[in-house]
This record gives C-alpha cells, sequence and structure tokens, in this order.
C-alpha cells in the first residue's frame, strides 16, 4: 500500500530565502507525481507534474525533482515571496492505479 | 468548462438533514473523483467515475454517502442523515482517461454541519 510522508510538516522562512520542501513514498513503482498549491479555504492548484520516466521539472522560482528508487520529491522554490504562502501538497500516482495518494502537506509561511 | 466547478461552496446544515454537492467536470475530461478533507487531515479519496464504468466506490466511508454522475458528466454527492463528523472540504477533481496529464482540482465545497 502506497503511503506518502511530507516533511517537515510547517515552515516559516523569511523573504528571499531559498527552500526546499520534502516528500517521500513508500512504493517506487509509480506512474507519476504531482505538486499542490492550496491557500487556506480553497481547492488545490497544480504546480508540477513528474512523470516516472522524468527526474525534474520547473516552472518559474519552482523546481521539482523527482528520484524513484529512494522513494522521493523535492519541490524547491527559489527567491520565497509572500505570496508563497500556502500549503504545499505532493501526490503520488502508482502504476496500475487510478487514485492519487497524497501527502499530508507542508504548511509554509513567508515572511515579509 | 475552463475549469472544474463545484457548488456550493459553503454548506451549513443541521445535522441529520440530507444535502447534495456538485460537480461539473472541465469538458472532455471522462473521470472524476471525490475526495474529502478534514480538517488537520490529508485528502481522502470518496469515489472514481470513468466513463461508462462502474464506479470505484471503495471509499466511501458509510452507506450515507452516495455519488452518481449523469450522462458522463456532472457529479452529485449524496449525504444523508448528515452527522458533525462529515464536517469537511469535499473535493471534485477531473483528468483525462490517460492519468498521464494528472488532475485538475474544483475549488471545493466546505461543509459544516451544526
Amino acid at each position: 500500500k502506497q503511503e506518502v510522508t511530507q516533511i517537515p510538516a510547517a515552515l516559516s522562512v523569511p523573504e528571499g530565502e531559498n527552500l526546499v520542501l520534502n516528500c517521500s513514498f513508500t512504493d517506487s513503482a509509480i506512474y507519476n507525481l504531482q505538486w499542490f498549491r492550496q491557500d487556506p479555504g480553497k481547492g488545490l492548484t497544480s504546480l508540477l507534474l513528474i512523470q516516472s520516466s522524468q527526474r525534474e521539472q520547473t516552472s518559474g522560482r519552482l523546481n521539482a525533482s523527482l528520484d524513484k528508487s529512494s522513494g522521493r520529491s523535492t519541490l524547491y522554490i527559489a527567491a520565497s515571496q509572500p505570496g508563497d504562502s500556502a500549503t504545499y501538497l505532493c501526490a503520488v500516482l502508482t502504476s496500475g492505479t487510478y487514485k492519487y495518494i497524497f501527502g499530508t502537506g507542508t504548511r509554509l509561511k513567508v515572511l515579509a | 468548462g475552463a475549469g472544474v466547478s463545484q457548488s456550493p461552496s459553503n454548506k451549513v446544515t443541521e445535522k441529520g438533514k440530507d444535502v447534495e454537492l456538485r460537480c461539473d467536470p472541465i469538458s472532455g475530461h471522462t473521470a472524476l473523483y471525490w475526495y474529502r478533507q478534514s480538517l488537520g487531515q490529508g485528502l481522502e479519496f470518496l469515489i472514481y467515475f470513468q466513463g461508462n464504468s462502474a464506479p470505484d466506490k471503495s471509499g466511501l466511508p458509510s452507506d450515507r454517502f452516495s455519488a452518481e454522475r449523469t450522462g458522463g458528466s456532472v457529479s452529485t454527492l449524496t449525504i444523508q442523515r448528515t452527522q458533525q463528523e462529515d464536517s469537511a472540504v469535499y473535493l471534485c477533481a477531473s483528468s483525462f482517461e490517460d492519468t498521464n496529464y494528472g488532475y485538475t482540482f474544483g475549488s471545493g465545497t466546505r461543509l459544516t454541519v451544526v
């Protein structure tokens, strides 16, 4: 059974700092992995999707990496801004399934 | 439509009443999912629809919960005899049959049972 863990649960950083959010999963036979952002009281916004054959994806100040063999993904945020404050969720789609399994998220606060 | 649309955005109901939550997926997306997010918890899978196939209802927490999808498009999640523990955000997502492209989520319905 796939389990997804995100560490840390919460993170507070000063504006401008580069930061890394971690996601680990127990079953390395994945189809793809998706990073989402959730603002308080809102739905989920897709940030990056990495296929199992890829090692990283980039969008603006965001870079997501994938290491299937070690069951890890990281989301790198460069030059953080207060507007980046949100909860970041990692979701894994295991091969042969159709349901994403979600981590419990990292709550990020970027201080001005 | 341009995105996944959910209604209502907020619902307050009395314990014991029935509620209906609606999801309108992205046009062309054949797969539709319902998830539940309780306070401080991760997303919990509820049900999955794919085209005309029988839905995967394995995540529904009790027989008070049911869902249907009419014409392969709009879906309704119904909770009968609501309980306080049903209070949560109910999120709907849709995708192409090939989840190669990932999910797109709606903005959710916040249900509060008082």
